[in-house]
């Protein structure tokens, strides 16, 4: 089956610009978490959605945003872009989600951001 | 609060030979400890977890794990090292404390595997 499909990889955007990143999850899997992959931080959670509700969220500024579609797509959308905010973004379904310990996340390929 | 630790930034072994990959972990309640491979432009890969039962787990590609409760750690290991597995290595933690709990990571060691 189809695994997780992120778009676009690859993007470059200019400070102050905003950006929206699409996740599609493996059929069937209704929760969604994005993380965000830097080489100092290492893999930082921003947030979860489960059936197009916000479940969790981690510690990121309000510039971070994100929602879930009926059909279990997800964007996320970042403001008023910093130059900190260069990263590899990657998003992760499966089908329960933090409501499961033993849960094992699938991840997308995901969506490399620079941003100058 | 719940975190994990990979004290080892990089681990350099030959081929042929075993390896190790450390974590240790810090959590409350019992764990729920997975350990994820990261190939280069690639996302993460699932390896395995430990969720209770026997403290030995195998998974995926000959890699497998030692839970140890009393040393809070959760090694990967693998006898015998291929090239091919040069990658970075994530240890994650789960605490399921309050019924639901994310996926915290490691930092991530880089392994790299010389012919």
């Amino acid at each position: 089956k189809a695994g997780v499909t992120q778009t676009p990889r690859y993007l470059i955007k200019t400070r102050g610009q905003q950006v929206t990143l699409s996740c599609s999850p493996i059929s069937g899997h209704r929760s969604v978490s994005w993380y965000q992959q830097t080489p100092g931080q290492g893999l930082q959670f921003l947030f979860e959605y489960f059936s197009e509700t916000q479940r969790n969220k981690g510690n990121f500024p309000g510039r971070f945003s994100g929602r879930q579609f009926s059909n279990s797509r997800s964007e996320m959308n970042v403001s008023t872009l910093e130059l900190g905010d260069s990263a590899l973004y990657l998003c992760a379904s499966s089908l329960a989600g933090s409501l499961s310990g033993a849960n094992v996340l699938t991840f997308g390929a995901g969506s490399r951001l620079t941003v100058l | 609060a719940q975190s994990v630790a990979q004290p080892e930034d990089q681990v350099n072994v030959a081929e042929g030979n075993p390896l190790t990959v450390k974590c240790t972990y810090s959590v409350s309640g019992n764990p729920y400890l997975f350990w994820y491979v990261q190939y280069p432009n690639r996302g993460l890969q699932f390896l395995l977890k430990y969720i209770t039962g026997d403290n030995l787990v195998k998974g995926s590609y000959g890699f497998e794990a030692e839970f140890n409760k009393s040393q809070t750690s959760f090694h990967l290991k693998k006898p015998s090292a291929l090239v091919s597995d040069s990658a970075l290595y994530f240890c994650a933690v789960r605490d399921m404390r309050g019924s639901q709990g994310n996926l915290i990571f490691g930092k991530g060691t880089k392994l790299s595997v010389k012919p």
